[in-house]
């Protein structure tokens, strides 16, 4: 299965600020995506990256907020802006393996904590 | 969108016993239900996965079953070890890039 490389592993920020999360993967991919899991929580999907055009976002994430790049099929980065308390989460970038439909395999995560 | 729900949101048994983790979906068009382990501070990991036509799959002692006339799935782990204390999810596609939504999670202890 890919492998994928996540950083930060985890962070402290300060609130009004904001952090880019970048997902290195060691094989080509034709679908990445990003999720949320507040803390105690299920994991929440953030959006699709789309290679060479915009992502697609679920309901209730919006690009202002979470801008997402996908430059090529290994690379993808998100940025949470302006940060607030309530962006304290685990944020876990995941693709779609070639070999299944669906099946997703994570990266570790990188956990931002907003001060 | 589809709708996942799991239970229960905890779960604790004696080591040797069985568990048994349940999810509903809402989307009868879905055909792909997975079953990922997170272990404390670790990613999620898939474990089993199965497909809408079977109703049911084993990989030595985890168990997944399907009935798709009720929407639901289950996750069967026989003989419970200390290991298999983490959060379990079920999941089930959405939308038409080969997305997933997650369950609301499981916690498992089992007890020495």
């Amino acid at each position: 299965s890919a492998v994928i490389s996540q950083k930060p592993s985890r962070d402290i920020c300060q609130r009004g600020t904001s952090l880019t999360i970048q997902c290195q993967v060691d094989s080509q991919v034709t679908m990445m995506f990003w999720y949320r899991q507040q803390p105690g929580q299920s994991l929440t999907l953030i959006a699709t990256a789309n290679q060479g055009s915009e992502a697609t976002y679920e309901s209730g994430f919006v690009i202002d907020k979470f801008p997402i790049s996908r430059p090529n099929l290994t690379f993808s980065t998100l940025t949470v802006s302006n940060m607030s308390p309530e962006d304290s989460s685990i944020y876990l970038c995941s693709v779609a393996e070639v070999s299944g439909a669906n099946v997703l395999t994570f990266g570790a995560g990188s956990r931002l904590t907003v001060l | 969108g589809e709708n996942v729900e799991q239970h229960p949101s905890t779960l604790s048994v004696q080591e040797g016993d069985s568990a048994v983790i349940k999810c509903t979906y809402s989307d009868s068009a879905s055909n792909y239900f997975p079953w990922y382990k997170q272990e404390l501070g670790k990613r999620p990991q898939l474990i089993i996965d199965i497909r809408s036509n079977v109703g049911e799959k084993k990989d030595q002692r985890i168990a997944v079953t399907l009935n798709k006339t009720a929407k639901h799935f289950s996750l069967h782990i026989t003989e419970t070890q200390p290991e298999d204390s983490a959060v379990y999810f079920c999941a089930a596609p959405t939308g038409s890039a080969r997305q997933l939504t997650f369950g609301s999670g499981t916690q498992l202890t089992v007890l020495p």
